[in-house]
């Protein structure tokens, strides 16, 4: 079945460091991949997606590239604030409707 | 145009009593999607409906849970005899059709807790 694999966290940076969360998947077909963000007490939203191989997503300085040849969708960032506090999970869809798959999610803490 | 809603936001039950959580999808979004995160874990797959269907179960455990989504009104995620173990966030997200691009939408989640 499909799965997502992602780098244990918690992530302690210092403010404008530069993120990487690996992110590597197992998926039948070609599936969409995704990062969503969960702040303390909310719901998840949706980061930056990409649809097919060799498409960058990006969104608020984030971007992941999806890399067909190593099953991978790794998240970087340049220069992280505060603010980019959250747990980051890697998703992937398949199979012709959405039924995401997650990650176990990271979490990311950036000290000022 | 209001999100994904979910109500309510934290209920508490005693355990053998039943559990009802209610998703209103965006406006527009006829395919709803429950999921369940349990205490430092990502967000595991429940049920997928569409109105008045079910289309995939297969994460739901096969007693005590039941989905729904009528034709008119939210979606009803029910957990009949709670126990210690269903504690967790429930989150409902809908999109506006199926299809592997089309990204779901979460509404904030319901935080169930069985004493």
């Amino acid at each position: 079945g499909d799965s997502v694999t992602q780098m244990e966290g918690p992530v302690t940076l210092s403010e404008e460091a530069f993120l990487t969360i690996n992110c590597t998947y197992t998926a039948t077909g070609y599936p969409s991949l995704f990062w969503y963000v969960q702040y303390p007490g909310e719901g998840l939203q949706l980061l930056l997606k990409a649809t097919k191989a060799d498409d960058k997503g990006s969104n608020k300085g984030f971007e992941a590239t999806y890399r067909k040849e190593t099953t991978s969708f790794h998240l970087e960032k340049g220069s992280v604030q505060v603010s980019d506090s959250a747990v980051y999970f890697c998703a992937l869809s398949s199979g012709g409707y959405q039924k995401v798959t997650f990650g176990t999610g990271t979490k990311l803490q950036v000290i000022p | 145009n209001a999100g994904v809603m979910q109500n309510p936001r934290h209920l508490v039950r005693r355990r053998g009593q039943e559990a009802r959580l209610r998703c209103s999808p965006m406006k527009g979004h006829s395919h709803v999607y429950w999921y369940r995160q349990l205490p430092e874990e990502g967000l595991k797959f429940m049920v997928y409906l569409q109105k008045e269907n079910i289309i995939d179960e297969s994460g739901m455990p096969k007693e005590r849970f039941s989905a729904e989504f009528p034709k008119e009104g939210p979606s009803i995620l029910r957990i009949q005899q709670v126990v210690r173990g269903d504690s967790a966030a429930y989150f409902c997200a809908s999109s506006p059709t199926g299809g592997t691009s089309y990204e779901q939408y979460f509404g904030p989640g319901t935080r169930l807790t069985v004493t």
